[in-house]
């Protein structure tokens, strides 16, 4: 059954101390690993989409990361505006559903 | 701008009544999508639809209905037989081909059974 499984469910940081984002799935024939980020009372905003092991992508202080059984969301000097649940999703082969992980609520304090 | 519209924001539903949250997208995209969002839960698919006149039963589809008229719209409307409509709903959208899959979306509506 494919699965996506988020850790930590909630990580404060303060403001300047980088850490790591977990995402592992298991997916039949991965068509894409998206990851987003999600403001209270807002819908997903995109930030990434990796489709095969090995590749990353950066965005400001954000680093995306893909290998064949996780994939990682390195935030690196976060700011207190990074504060926001950021969730990760698969699509298997075959299907037109995404699944989605539960979050990581993410809070940076100043 | 290119993107997803979803309204009303706020919706309030008294007790056997059905509701209907618009979705529009001028992304050109073939497949949408309707997800309601828990706290604590993951996204869980209610219904989606990968061209226009044809859609799917998602995981949730029970006292739900949708239709899928034209490309940009995919309204989904929330029936009396949901028994815990309260919730929040995301529309969503992706081209769903060579080009790509990623998955965008609109901001969301409240609703509320009072």
């Amino acid at each position: 059954e494919d699965q996506v499984t988020q850790s930590p469910e909630a990580l404060r940081l303060q403001e300047g101390e980088s850490s790591s984002l977990n995402c592992s799935y298991t997916v039949s024939g991965l068509r894409g690993l998206f990851w987003y980020r999600q403001d209270p009372g807002k819908g997903p905003e995109f930030l990434f989409t990796l489709y095969s092991a090995g590749e990353e992508k950066e965005k400001e202080r954000l680093k995306a990361t893909l290998t064949k059984k996780e994939s990682f969301l390195h935030i690196t000097a976060p700011k207190p505006e990074d504060s926001a649940t950021y969730l990760c999703a698969v699509r298997s082969g075959g299907t037109y559903k995404y699944i989605f992980g539960t979050g990581t609520r993410l809070k940076v304090l100043a | 701008d290119g993107g997803i519209t979803q309204s009303p924001k706020y919706l309030f539903r008294k007790e056997g009544q059905n509701v209907t949250l618009s979705c529009e997208q001028n992304l050109n995209h073939d497949a949408m999508y309707w997800y309601r969002q828990d706290p604590g839960q993951g996204l869980r698919l209610i219904y989606y639809s990968q061209i226009v006149n044809d859609f799917q039963k998602g995981d949730i589809a029970e006292g739900y209905s949708v239709s899928r008229e034209k490309k940009e719209s995919f309204p989904l409307t929330v029936t009396s037989a949901q028994k815990n409509p309260t919730a929040f709903y995301l529309c969503a959208s992706s081209p769903d081909s060579t080009d790509g899959n990623t998955i965008y979306f609109g901001e969301g509506s409240w609703l509320t059974v009072v």
